[in-house]
């Protein structure tokens, strides 16, 4: 079945520093979507892209839906504490399928620097 | 600010007992899913359901059924529960027309031992 690769699987921050994330797939994507997850909680969304090359940005977070429609990411700028959780990415089929058309990416875990 | 929410956020079963999850969403839409998100594996789709009495197998609809009596009722049942069941299930609903975003609910989290 269709897969989404995202990357890093995991990546430490320090108070400040600017985060970068992607996520890939062979696959084409109508949309895409990006959701934060706190432990314990369900992933609320972050930011939603509709078109190919769209640039949003969503206060410290800016988000593409790269040209080939295959890809995305997700940057954070000058990252907080509360920053920290895990992050998916999803994107939609142009189908439907098994998958209810939404397929997500196995998640870039985001921890504070010791 | 009440959006999707889950009968349960712990939850412990034995092996062979019957389970029950419950999901309600207040949002009137017309789409409902059941995932189980497990560490390096990610959410993966259990059950979906476009329409009240319906319902479609995800991913992984092995060991699990579905009910949705009501529009508002999602409902997934372990016939008879078993430890690699042990998963955070979470619950989630959109849009029959967009279909695109989950809001989602704070997720069960359940043990079989």
């Amino acid at each position: 079945g269709q897969q989404l690769n995202q990357s890093p699987q995991s990546m430490f921050i320090q108070e400040g520093e600017d985060v970068s994330m992607n996520c890939t797939s062979s696959s084409i994507f109508n949309t895409w979507l990006w959701y934060k997850q706190d432990p314990g909680e369900g992933p609320v969304l972050l930011i939603a892209l509709y078109k190919a090359g769209e640039l949003t940005s969503n206060g410290r977070l800016t988000a593409q839906f790269g040209i080939t429609r295959k890809d995305s990411f997700l940057n954070i700028s000058a990252s907080i504490p509360s920053d920290v959780g895990i992050y998916f990415c999803a994107g939609q089929l142009p189908y439907g399928g098994s998958q209810g058309n939404l397929i997500f990416g196995k998640g870039t875990k985001l921890s504070v620097k010791p | 600010d009440v959006k999707v929410t889950q009968s349960s956020r712990y939850l412990v079963k034995r092996t062979g007992e019957k389970v029950f999850l419950e999901c309600v969403q207040d949002m009137d839409h017309e789409n409902m899913f059941w995932y189980r998100q497990d560490p390096g594996l990610g959410l993966r789709l259990i059950y979906f359901s476009y329409d009240v009495k319906m319902k479609e197998k995800g991913d992984i609809p092995e060991g699990y059924s579905v009910s949705r009596e009501k529009k508002e009722r999602f409902s997934l049942i372990l016939e008879s529960a078993s430890t690699n069941q042990t998963s955070m299930y979470l619950c989630a609903s959109s849009l029959l027309r967009s279909g695109v975003h989950r809001d989602f609910g704070p997720g069960t989290r359940l043990t079989v031992t």
